[in-house]
């Protein structure tokens, strides 16, 4: 298996743009969770996917990002308008089974500039 | 409320010797805990976990030890590598909610 996938690598992108952050999930991974890392408030997670279903989104800073998980080998994280302070490192993880460690992607550079 | 605080952002240690890193809890639901480990513009890896019915776990080069009174567990590295220069993120998990994770450490192993 090739691992979580994540696309793009690195993002830059102007205030106010739409941003849309991809990932593909390890098969068979019933489990997704988004998680940004920043220098200030380190690794938090977002929303989390669990068999396509959003279980909770309580992490999500504003309306302005939202999460979708179509179907079992998909998932997106999309922020409109996006703004300077959404610059991150975003880390899309999955999940085999409950209690389990989570397997990262590679993560996506986001600069808004 | 940060759950799982990592209080040290760097520590440096010299090459050969033992690296201890530490990480506090505040919630008494998580029963495991991970470690794992971060280079630059990678995400991050697993390194070693532990269940809270141990007190520890033992792997190679790397033993995390944990003591649940205190809410305290920690990671040695022994003996230190240049390649273990990275972000160590602690991280605790209880039932299917994902994982809480610290800020992180930055460990620097110097030759």
């Amino acid at each position: 298996d090739a691992g979580v996938i994540q696309s793009p690598r690195h993002e830059v992108t102007e205030m106010g743009q739409e941003v849309t952050l991809r990932c593909k999930p390890i098969s068979g991974h019933n489990s997704l969770f988004w998680y940004r890392q920043t220098m200030m408030r380190g690794l938090e997670l977002l929303i989390y996917f669990n068999n396509n279903v959003p279980i909770d989104d309580s992490g999500m800073p504003e309306d302005r990002f939202s999460a979708k998980m179509p179907n079992a080998s998909f998932s997106t994280l999309k922020i409109q308008p996006s703004e300077p302070r959404d610059s991150a490192v975003y880390f899309c993880a999955t999940q085999g089974e409950a209690n389990e460690k989570l397997f990262f992607g590679s993560g996506t550079q986001l600069s808004v500039l | 409320d940060q759950q799982v605080k990592q209080n040290s952002p760097s520590l440096s240690v010299q090459e050969g010797r033992i690296s201890i890193l530490n990480c506090d809890y505040t919630n008494s639901m998580f029963d495991y805990f991970l470690w794992y480990k971060k280079y630059p513009a990678e995400g991050p890896t697993f390194l070693i976990s532990i269940s809270s019915i141990k007190d520890k776990n033992e792997d190679g080069r790397f033993t995390v030890f944990l003591n649940k009174s205190a809410k305290h567990l920690s990671l040695h590295i022994v003996p230190s590598q240049p390649g273990d220069s990275a972000v160590y993120f602690c991280a605790a998990g209880g039932g299917a909610d994902g994982l809480t994770f610290g800020k992180g450490t930055h460990l620097i192993i110097q030759p």
